[in-house]
């Protein structure tokens, strides 16, 4: 079974920095695309960015809300994904999941697994 | 950038009983339509794709339809287990992939 496990959200001041990771479980984590999705306090979801796999040159893209305060990044070697955040704002304030895809068609799409996501709170 | 517009915010049902929930996108995304429940405490789950695919294991209570800028999910006969909120996506024009920010299906 497809298991997918956030950790490292927490407390942090506005202005700081906090690296989130996503260890991923029974995952062909190298033949898949992997995305950052947010829900902040009774909002709905926001999708925030995705890494591609190898054979996508591992590029990425983000949401305009997030570009160039964070970076998602991943080990495949580890089966890892990981979202370096910088610049936090309050509005960041949110639960963090990491999801992909089933199929290979679905890549960058659709997302049938979703961990259980990490609540990042920003807050002075 | 695409905007999902759910509606209605909440419904109010019981057991048994219908329900529709509405998906209105601000450009046509054709019919690359996802929805999404969740339940409260979880992680969404992939219920429908392409607009009126059910995704593996999910029971034929939930139909899918629409195409271009008008969407719905209909749940035929409302379970206990179906009372959660659920969430349309698009990825017709991406990215930026967009969600609607949700109805949520709570019990009278």
């Amino acid at each position: 079974e497809v298991r997918l496990e956030e950790s490292g959200g927490g407390l942090v001041q506005p202005g700081g920095s906090l690296r989130l990771s996503c260890a991923t479980f029974e995952l062909s984590f190298s033949d898949h695309y992997m995305d950052w999705v947010r829900q902040a306090p009774g909002k709905g979801l926001e999708w925030v960015g995705r890494i591609r796999d190898r054979a996508g040159a591992y590029t990425t893209e983000y949401a305009a809300s997030v570009k160039g305060r964070f970076t998602i990044s991943r080990d495949d070697s580890k089966r890892s994904l990981f979202l370096q955040m910088n610049s936090l704002k309050t509005d960041d304030t949110a639960v963090y999941y990491c999801a992909s895809h089933g199929g290979l068609l679905s890549a960058g799409k659709l997302f049938d697994f979703w961990g259980q996501g990490t609540l990042v709170t920003v807050s002075s | 950038e695409v905007v999902l517009t759910q509606s209605p915010g909440i419904l109010s049902l019981s057991p048994g009983e219908r329900a529709t929930l509405s998906c209105r996108a601000s450009q046509s995304v054709s019919t690359n339509l996802a929805w999404y429940q969740q339940r409260p405490g979880q992680a969404p789950r992939l219920l429908i794709y392409a607009a009126s695919a059910r995704a593996t294991g999910i029971p034929d209570r939930f139909t899918g339809s629409g195409s271009g800028t008008d969407f719905t999910l209909t749940i035929s006969r409302l379970e206990p287990e179906d009372f959660a909120v659920y969430s349309c996506q698009q990825y017709g024009s991406s990215p930026p992939l967009t969600f609607g920010g949700g109805t949520k299906v709570e019990m009278k």
